[in-house]
């Protein structure tokens, strides 16, 4: 399969924590990357290679996967987590695939 | 970090060739594991990939593109355009070698609308 799965829509209060997951078949073979994009700009890398954060990123957020679910974590919301989170990884053929996309509100 | 810009015609008329250019270092993108790769959103909808490029000249395309498109180093061409194509494209950076990928910069993107 070549879909990567994602829930539309997350929320969470501030200071909470948050999971955000991406599904797909890819996710048992091949590593997942998560970006974080906010209105008007340009995605960011956020976690790459399963759980590695670019220099710059809080700790405040983690990755796993498990089979075939990959899983985004924020551990204490801040306001500024709100945004779109968007999952890629790669299929049989080595094309890159993006997930759907979560809007992630932080109440 | 890595600077890319696109930079292209805002309009292309339907059947028309889109074309755009991204500006970056060469050095940035040389290496058997980067890429240059393109990427669009249409407004209010999620990430496409596009395809990518090495310095090499080794290309990889979106399936379902891949009769429309053609990338070399700094540019994206996409041919007989049509509304479903108006969409940000993005140029980044990617990282692909043994079954990870990841895009580690991004331009700021640049909208492309197709209307007559």
């Amino acid at each position: 399969s070549s879909e990567l799965t994602q829930d539309p829509a997350v929320s969470v209060a501030l200071g909470q924590t948050v999971r955000i997951t991406c599904q797909g078949d890819s996710l048992r073979y091949y590593s997942v990357t998560w970006y974080q994009q906010k209105p008007g700009q340009a995605p960011i890398l956020v976690l790459y290679g399963e759980n590695n954060r670019p220099s710059g990123i809080p700790d405040r957020f983690s990755g796993s996967t498990s089979g075939n679910t990959a899983s985004l974590t924020i551990t204490g919301a801040q306001a500024e987590d709100e945004a779109d989170y968007y999952c890629n990884s790669r299929d049989n053929s080595g094309n890159v695939i993006f997930g759907g996309g979560t809007k992630l509100t932080v109440l | 970090q890595v600077q890319l810009q696109e930079s292209g015609p805002v309009l292309v008329k339907p059947s028309q060739t889109l074309s755009l250019t991204c500006t970056v270092s060469i050095d940035s993108i040389n290496g058997d594991s980067y890429y240059l790769s393109w990427i669009r959103q249409p407004a209010g909808k999620g990430l496409e990939w596009i395809g990518r490029v090495n310095t090499g000249g080794s290309t990889k395309y979106n399936p379902s593109l891949k009769s429309r498109v053609s990338i070399s180093v700094g540019t994206l061409r996409l041919s007989s355009v049509t509304a479903a194509d108006t969409a940000v494209y993005y140029c980044a950076r990617l990282y692909s070698m043994r079954g990870e990928d990841w895009l580690d910069s991004w331009g700021q993107g640049t909208l492309v609308i197709v209307s007559s």
